[in-house]
């Protein structure tokens, strides 16, 4: 089974709709990260979370918002989607000991907003 | 503020050597990665240095770090079709638990 899980992996939608994308993780970490890939610019941090009570903003957090309902899980809502946000978002996480800050992604979720 | 650069695209024929570039800007990086990621998949660690170092070998890959001019290459030896993929590059920033990514080179290996 995968560590990190996304749902749902292709989400086509309209825009002004509210959308959830959710993460989730077996690898016991604290710390998650929801981030969007677009071609040419690489990967950009939207939120950040460092255990369950803890929220950050990253580079691109306007028009987002989190929660961390557990430690195992970090959802990513766009409260009224605009086409801008069609991308592919990952969910990645990350604990203590192995290798320094190594991140662990999700598999992806392709939103595309109409 | 952090940047990181790479170019977009590299083709190689199978066999030969790739050579992936990056440039950073956080001269204070503790560490810096390299991930590839796979068609349809998320992006998987594939290598890193510490930044005291110069150079790591590990099997087909070798790392350089040249923190004078904040750059960083990847050198694939007897680059495969299975090389094909996007890697990128990523910076550690200091007193956060934050990477910063690069743009993500294009691999093209061909026969």
């Amino acid at each position: 089974d995968a560590d990190v899980t996304q749902t749902p992996r292709n989400r086509i939608t309209k825009t002004g709709k509210r959308i959830m994308l959710e993460c989730s993780q077996t690898k016991g970490h604290d710390r998650m990260y929801w981030y969007r890939q677009d071609p040419g610019l690489g990967l950009r941090l939207i939120y950040y979370s460092f255990d369950v009570k803890d929220i950050n903003k990253g580079e691109i957090s306007d028009g987002y918002s989190v929660s961390r309902q557990a430690q195992a899980k970090f959802s990513l809502s766009l409260e009224s989607a605009i086409p801008n946000q069609t991308a592919l978002y990952f969910c990645a996480t990350s604990g203590t000991g192995g290798v320094y800050n190594e991140q662990f992604f999700g598999p992806g979720t392709r939103l595309t907003v109409l | 503020g952090e940047d990181v650069e790479q170019s977009l695209f590299l083709s190689v024929r199978e066999g030969d050597s790739s050579v992936i570039n990056c440039t950073y800007t956080d001269s204070s990086s503790t560490y810096l990665y390299w991930y590839k990621q796979e068609p349809g998949a998320g992006l998987q660690l594939l290598t890193y240095i510490f930044s005291n170092m110069d150079m790591k070998q590990d099997q087909r890959l070798t790392v350089l770090l040249n923190k004078k001019d904040k750059h960083l290459s990847l050198r694939i030896a007897d680059t495969q079709t299975g090389d094909s993929a996007i890697y990128f590059c990523a910076e550690s920033i200091s007193n956060t638990d934050k990477l910063i990514f690069g743009t993500g080179t294009r691999l093209q290996v061909f026969p």
